[in-house]
């Protein structure tokens, strides 16, 4: 099946700092990119969705200036969360859509573990 | 925009038992349903899929699951669980261009 990765695969940062979390689709062009966070022992909570070369749509209650997302390429999205504060310690996973036999599928990283302290 | 609720969110049971878990999806278009699963510590791993064709749908590790367009389910089991089946167990349901997931079942498998 089709990889995606996450890069780092954990981060420890101070408060008040920013961290850029890469996502990539290893072999295979993904147009559209999603960006989720999941708190511990709960599901995952879609952030944003993200096109390639135009603006990502944030779900409903999600900053966009502060979890800034960028689509530069068909196999790399990033998202940076800026700022950092406590509260912002979660697992973020990134998922990338492909088209298998017809039908959309999406395929999803290892996650980034980011710890603000 | 599509939901999807699984019920039982811890479930314990001991090895060789049953496992049955929930899941009921609201959407009226086409939908597309996944079950995806946790391992402890580990990222998201697919177990199954349906996109068409026959409502069961068999996935890895001995897991299947029926889909009842009827009672919009889409139930996962597997007949004889083993303590390495321990994982949460996350329902999906794709629509209107995207992945809502359910909340989850916790399952731990009692050697």
């Amino acid at each position: 099946g089709a990889v995606v990765s996450q890069h780092p695969s954990r981060v420890i940062c101070k408060s008040g700092t920013s961290v850029k979390i890469e996502c990539r689709s290893l072999d295979f062009q993904a147009t559209t990119m999603f960006w989720y966070r999941q708190f511990p022992k709960q599901s995952l909570m879609l952030m944003a969705t993200s096109n390639e070369g135009s603006k990502a749509t944030y779900e409903q209650g999600v900053e966009k200036d502060k979890f800034l997302i960028n689509h530069a390429s068909l196999t790399l999205s990033t998202l940076t969360v800026t700022s950092a504060h406590p509260e912002d310690s979660s697992f973020y996973i990134c998922s990338a859509r492909a088209l298998t036999s017809g039908y959309n599928e999406q395929f999803f990283g290892p996650g980034t573990r980011l710890t603000v302290l | 925009a599509q939901s999807v609720s699984q019920h039982n969110h811890h479930v314990i049971l001991s090895e060789a038992a049953s496992l049955e878990l929930g899941c009921n999806y609201s959407y009226g278009g086409t939908v597309n349903l996944f079950w995806y699963v946790q391992y402890p510590g580990q990222h998201l791993q697919l177990l199954l899929k349906y996109f068409s064709g026959d409502p069961l749908v068999k996935g890895i590790k001995g897991f299947e699951a029926e889909f009842i367009k009827s009672k919009f389910s889409f139930n996962l089991r597997k007949p004889s669980v083993q303590w390495s089946d321990t994982a949460e167990y996350f329902c999906a349901c794709y629509g209107n261009n995207r992945l809502a997931f359910g909340k989850g079942n916790q399952v731990v498998v009692i050697p």
